[in-house]
Parts: C-alpha cells; sequence; structure tokens
C-alpha cells in the first residue's frame, strides 16, 4: 500500500520570505505522480504543481517549486516570496498509476503567513 | 465555467435519513472521484468511477454508494446517516496526469 507522510502539522513563515514544506512517501511502483494541493480557509482544494516520477527536473510554477529526491522518496514544495494568501493547509499526494489514478493524501501542513 | 460543481455545499440533516450529494464536471475526463475529508482534515479516497469501472474503497460502509448517470456525473449517496458520517465530501474528476475538486459538500449530520 502507498502512503504519504507529512512531518510538519504546522508552520510559519514572514511575508516574502522562502518557506520549505516536506513530504515524504512510499510506493512499490517506478511510474507514478506526486501533487501538491492547497486548501484556504474557502476549503476549496487547488492543485499548485505536479510532478512526473521519470522526469528528473523538478517542477516549477512561479514562485512554487519542488525539490523531488526519487531515491529517498522525498518531495518537498518551496513557496518563494510568501504572500499573505498563501495562507493555506497543503497537502502532499501521490498518484500510483496502477491504484485506479486515486490520490493518496498526507496528513497535510498548515502554513501561517505573517505580515 | 466551474469545471468541477458540486450541490449543496452545505448538508444538515437528522441521523437515520438518506441524502443525496451531486456533483457535475465539464472537463470532459473519463474518470470521477469522491473523496472524505474528516474533522482533522485528513483526506481520504471514498470511490473511483468511470465508464467502465467501479473501484470501491473497502473502508467505506455500504450505506456509502455512488450513481453515474453519464460521464459528466458521478452522485454520491448515504443511507442511514450516522453522526460519524460528518465530514467535507469532495468530488473530482481527472485524468492520468491530473485531478481537480470540487467546492466541497459539508455534511453535518445531528
Amino acid at each position: 500500500a502507498q502512503t504519504v507522510t507529512q512531518s510538519q502539522p504546522e508552520m510559519s513563515v514572514q511575508e516574502a520570505e522562502t518557506v520549505t514544506l516536506s513530504c515524504t512517501y512510499d510506493t512499490s511502483e517506478n511510474n507514478y505522480y506526486l501533487f501538491w494541493y492547497k486548501q484556504p480557509p474557502s476549503r476549496q482544494m487547488i492543485l499548485v504543481i505536479r510532478q512526473e516520477a521519470y522526469k528528473q527536473q523538478n517542477a516549477t510554477e512561479n514562485r512554487f517549486s519542488v525539490n523531488f529526491q526519487k531515491a529517498a522518496k522525498s518531495f518537498s514544495l518551496k513557496i518563494s516570496d510568501s504572500q499573505l494568501g498563501d495562507t493555506a493547509m497543503y497537502f502532499c499526494a501521490l498518484r500510483d498509476l496502477g491504484a485506479g489514478n486515486m490520490l493518496t493524501f498526507g496528513g497535510g501542513t498548515r502554513l501561517m503567513v505573517k505580515p | 465555467d466551474t469545471a468541477v460543481s458540486q450541490t449543496p455545499k452545505y448538508l444538515v440533516t437528522q441521523m437515520g435519513n438518506d441524502k443525496s450529494i451531486k456533483c457535475e464536471q465539464n472537463l470532459g475526463h473519463d474518470t470521477m472521484y469522491w473523496y472524505k475529508q474528516d474533522s482533522k482534515k485528513f483526506l481520504k479516497i471514498m470511490f473511483s468511477y468511470n465508464n467502465k469501472e467501479l473501484i470501491i474503497n473497502e473502508t467505506v460502509p455500504n450505506r456509502f454508494s455512488p450513481k453515474s448517470p453519464d460521464k459528466a456525473h458521478l452522485n454520491l449517496h448515504i443511507n442511514s446517516l450516522e453522526l460519524g458520517d460528518s465530514a467535507v465530501y469532495f468530488c473530482a474528476s481527472g485524468s492520468s496526469y491530473e485531478q481537480y475538486f470540487g467546492p466541497g459538500t459539508r455534511l453535518t449530520v445531528t
């Protein structure tokens, strides 16, 4: 069975600074996708960034980037120039292509951006 | 132009009642899903459904049943509601490399 672990229940960062959220996972598959989702207080789940396991290059989306370490099964999210609107729950998720394309989520990290 | 929509957004009902949550997607995806988010924010898959196959999570009670009238819709029916069913339920649709979520339905069972 695949698992996703987020070891930081809560984090805070000052506005304009950089913060890194950690995620580790376990899967027996070689082909899979990893995702970070943001859930603001509105509770909407917003896709932030995705990474294909077969790509060595780390994904980047504007201020968001990942550090994907396949051998270590690590997938951290870096948020640069943090903004107040980044305050939210962040979920790491794994899609194992052999498991009906369902997502397995980590427990989430609550990020607070302070002015 | 909402990609994945759910109705209702809030649902308050009494124990023992039967209720349904509707979901529609206009993204053209073949696969739709239901997830449950509990009070501690844990998100867990309940069902995955496409035109050909329903994949049921074994931990989901059989009081929960998904119904798909067509590829763009996946409704969730819940019979004999219990207090422990209180949660936020998310519908999602996706392909192999992306998955988009609806706004969620907060279900409160009293």
